[in-house]
């Protein structure tokens, strides 16, 4: 257990669907992630936000729209995915300190599935 | 844009063999983590180095930082099963807001 949680664990979307993955963090951290991990590409970063200001939009498609409402909070909106995006996503968060971003704690993850 | 390549890919080890994964970037970082994932899991922090030519020993690990600080390494002594997963490298560049990660090696051990 990392002090980080995320919901759902499992989910299978249709293309036309809109859901929401949401993120918790414990551990008092100033600083929250999204990434995306695939099968045989590495993590890849896609949103960062420092105290609630998003920071990094690492070139996302609009499909995908984060939000986050408070240091503790993170979630990630999803509306007309493809299946492509199916991918196992990956909240983190870590205490941002003199300019300088330290470890990441991640969550468990959301395995998504896009028919 | 920022590019971390580690190398090899997949390593399978007898138990008891060393390990060593190695990972470079395209541009000087300004500090180096690494994590580890297990099967199914999620990444785990393993340590950050800083310095130039840095060392560092965790038990069976030992971390390197290139003297250039474009290249690390992570070597197990004496592999067991518990270290099996994939192990990332991930470099923070400039002033340290973004987290590159390296394509990972993915290490089995075999009894």
């Amino acid at each position: 257990e990392t002090g980080v949680t995320q919901t759902p664990r499992h989910l299978v979307m249709g293309m036309t669907n809109k859901k929401s993955l949401k993120c918790e963090q414990h551990l008092g951290h100033n600083a929250m992630y999204w990434y995306k991990q695939s099968a045989k590409k590495p993590l890849e970063l896609m949103f960062v936000y420092n105290f609630k200001e998003q920071t990094e939009n690492n070139s996302v498609p609009s499909r995908f729209s984060p939000e986050c409402p408070n240091s503790s909070h993170l979630f990630l909106h999803l509306h007309t995915l493809q299946p492509e995006d199916s991918a196992l996503y990956l909240c983190a968060s870590s205490q941002r300190t003199s300019g300088a971003y330290n470890e990441q704690f991640f969550g468990p993850g959301t395995r998504l599935t896009v028919l | 844009g920022q590019q971390v390549m580690q190398i090899p890919q997949y390593q399978h080890v007898q138990e008891g063999e060393d390990f060593t994964t190695y990972c470079n970037s395209s541009t000087t970082l300004s500090n180096i983590q690494w994590y580890k994932q297990r099967p199914g899991g999620h990444p785990v922090f393993l340590i950050q180095l800083v310095k130039s030519g840095e060392v560092k020993k965790q038990k069976r690990l030992t971390f390197q930082f290139g003297e250039a600080k474009k290249n690390s390494s992570l070597h197990i002594t004496a592999t067991q099963t518990t270290d099996v997963g994939t192990y990332f490298c991930a470099g923070l560049t400039g002033g340290g807001n973004k987290l590159t990660f390296g394509t990972g090696t993915q290490l089995k051990v075999e009894l």
